[in-house]
């Protein structure tokens, strides 16, 4: 079975760093994703992790560790248009082969960003 | 914009009517999914559909009947809905040689009376 644990809200003040945590329990682990979705809207794609290690885009990072079954995504310099739910997502290949694959994903982390 | 459109985006049905979601991906992707995404849970995969060939069903109850004609174009039939099924419906494309992201459209927001 999949299990994605992540945190359901978080506060941050504009200008802040803030870091929100996810961990896995999985089967087939083959990448984690993270994406953002603002309320009333389809997510979009912000991060893509398959190895150990730190990955920055931006003000976006996202780490890995696979061992420990952990990701986390790193916002620096909070702007208040990052106020949406953060979702943390698993990937797992799909067996009919190359073009399809599964992601499984937590219930997401709701961001408040406050002045 | 994401390249996914969905129609419509708001859908009100009563428990005995039958009606259809569509959508439809501009991305030349040849991986198309439906997902449901309910109050307060994660969003589930619900049918998976590579080159209009169905690989995954989730489980799904049988009152939601997927359609895939060709890669670009992905439906939904909805027939005989439970109130438990009003949720946000997505879809989502993707095209794993060359990108390894799936992209999202603007979902359905689906309430059964």
């Amino acid at each position: 079975g999949q299990n994605i644990d992540q945190p359901t809200e978080m506060t941050a003040t504009e200008g802040a760093i803030v870091q929100i945590n996810c961990t896995y329990q999985t089967s087939g682990f083959n990448g984690l994703f993270w994406y953002q979705q603002h309320a009333g809207e389809a997510p979009t794609f912000l991060s893509y992790n398959v190895l150990d290690g730190l990955e920055e885009k931006g003000r976006f990072s996202s780490f890995l560790s696979r061992s420990k079954g952990y990701s986390y995504l790193l916002l620096k310099e909070l702007q208040m248009k990052d106020s949406a739910s953060y979702l943390c997502a698993v990937r797992v290949d799909g067996d009919s082969g190359a073009g399809s694959y599964q992601l499984t994903f937590g219930k997401g982390t709701k961001l408040s960003v406050i002045p | 914009e994401t390249g996914v459109t969905q129609t419509p985006r708001h859908l009100v049905m009563g428990m005995t009517n039958k009606k259809s979601l569509k959508c439809e991906q501009h991305l030349g992707h040849n991986a198309m999914y439906w997902y449901k995404q309910s109050a307060k849970k994660p969003l589930e995969l619900m049918f998976v559909y590579n080159f209009k060939e169905q690989t995954e069903n989730n489980s799904v109850p049988s009152r939601f009947s997927p359609e895939c004609p060709n890669s670009s174009h992905l439906f939904l039939h909805l027939h005989t809905l439970q109130p438990e099924d009003s949720a946000l419906y997505l879809c989502a494309s993707s095209r794993r040689t060359q990108s390894y992201e799936q992209y999202f459209g603007p979902g359905t927001r689906l309430t059964v009376t």
